[in-house]
């Protein structure tokens, strides 16, 4: 069964960072694309980045370009987001999810940026 | 970026009714699109990829349809767990996106 964990969430103040984490299992890690996903309360979905089974690839939404950084341990199951230069509308719930298509999500981990 | 637009935005529906939603693209994106079921405090789930084929363990009540720039999920007789909010994911051109979302509702 596909589990994905998310984890390294919390309070921050604007301009700070946070690293998120994301532990997966159940399915061959380094065969897979991740994806990170946000999601304001009450709000939808947004795409946020994506990187490639090797870590050779990796995009992003414009809004965070140059402020956060998609990685990988593959020797870990591990997924990461290195978040920089926090802002408000940066809060929201962030979801992992395999695949480059998303085909299995986390719960979930909370960011609140405080301005 | 490519918008997707879904409607309606939320809808009142009961059990056993027939329910169709639609997502339209701003640009032509093949069949590059996934349905996906929000259920409030917990991730999604995908139900079709591809824009038409059945995740393993999706209920055949769920179907997808469409490619180009227009596409649906339709849900052949509601079931009480079917009350949620649903959202589009084309994933062709990046950034990828989704659609705002549908919410269900009981009637």
């Amino acid at each position: 069964e596909v589990q994905l964990v998310e984890s390294g969430g919390g309070l921050v103040q604007g301009g700070g960072s946070l690293r998120l984490s994301c532990a997966a299992s159940g399915f061959i890690f380094n065969n897979f694309w991740m994806t990170w996903v946000r999601q304001v309360p009450g709000r939808g979905l947004e795409w946020v980045a994506n990187i490639k089974y090797d870590g050779s690839e990796k995009y992003y939404v414009d809004s965070v370009k140059g402020r956060f950084t998609i990685s990988r341990d593959n020797a870990k199951n591990s997924l990461y987001l290195q978040m920089n230069s926090l802002r408000a509308d940066d809060s929201g719930v962030y979801f992992c999810a395999s695949g480059g298509h998303c085909d299995f999500w986390g719960q979930g981990t909370l960011v609140t940026v405080s301005s | 970026d490519i918008q997707m637009t879904q409607s309606p935005s939320a809808m009142s529906a009961s059990v056993g009714d027939r329910v169709t939603i639609t997502c339209r693209a701003s640009q032509g994106i093949s069949s590059s699109l996934g349905w996906f079921q929000q259920k409030p405090g917990k991730g999604p789930k995908r139900l079709i990829y591809a824009a038409s084929t059945l995740q393993p363990g999706v209920p055949s009540r769920f179907s997808g349809n469409g490619s180009g720039t227009e596409f649906t999920l339709t849900i052949s007789s509601l079931q009480p767990e079917d009350f949620a909010t649903y959202y589009c994911l084309q994933h062709i051109i990046y950034p990828y996106t989704f659609g705002q979302g549908t919410k269900l509702e009981i009637k």
